[in-house]
């Protein structure tokens, strides 16, 4: 069966310093990979999507990027971190058109 | 951009009676999915319709879609404690499977 797992859990980091988060994809290949925020008690908010490695789109403007340097990993980064990056980061595989996204279970970043 | 717009925003029922929210959005969709999160975690997928399917059932979850009005929306029948939880309806449009989540109704079930 497929996993998806995201690390770390929570995360709290000084404004001006960078970040890296992680997310694999276990038991299915050449997956879509997303990356979502989330504001506290808000919807998702897309930030990038991938449909392949090295393929890496954009839906929002911002002080992050994200890298997708093997089939199955997705990886967050962000040289400067802002207050306003503060949010629930959400990773999520799916299979294509008219399939399901499968979550993994966050990560709580907190810029202080 | 947010496509879904759910409502209500927020619903407290008791135990046993049933729960509906709605889902409302503004443009030609391929689906449309409901997910619930449990707080603090990540979405779990419930039910994807087609939009050439008016209607689908999973257990006590019914989830109907009406793409003249551009609105679905989701009944839990026979609620309980478990199902306090945020639920969120998402459109994809066709453009590679991303999905536009909408803000989410809170769904507290009281023992």
């Amino acid at each position: 069966s497929q996993t998806i797992h995201q690390w770390p859990a929570t995360l709290v980091q000084p404004v001006g310093s960078p970040l890296s988060l992680e997310c694999t994809v276990e038991g299915t290949s050449n997956p879509n990979l997303y990356w979502y925020r989330q504001a506290a008690g808000r919807g998702l908010q897309l930030l990038f999507y991938s449909v392949g490695i090295g393929q890496i789109s954009s839906e929002v403007p911002q002080n992050l990027s994200a890298s997708r340097p093997q089939d199955r990993q997705f990886i967050l980064s962000s040289k400067k971190l802002l207050l306003s990056d503060s949010g629930f980061y959400l990773c999520a595989w799916s299979h294509g058109s008219n399939s399901p996204l499968h979550f993994g279970n966050g990560t709580r970043l907190t810029v202080t | 951009s947010q496509q879904g717009e759910e409502d209500p925003q927020a619903l407290s029922i008791q135990e046993g009676e049933n729960a509906t929210m709605n889902c409302s959005y503004k443009t030609s969709i391929n689906n449309l999915q409901w997910y619930r999160q449990n707080s603090g975690r990540g979405l779990v997928h419930l039910i994807l319709i087609r939009s050439n399917e008016r209607e689908k059932h999973s257990g006590r979850l019914r989830v109907t879609l009406d793409t003249s009005k551009k609105s679905s929306s989701l009944l839990i029948t026979a609620s309980r404690a478990a199902d306090t939880a945020s639920y969120f309806c998402a459109t994809d449009e066709g453009a590679g499977n991303m999905l536009t989540f909408g803000g989410g109704t809170r769904l507290m079930v009281k023992p």
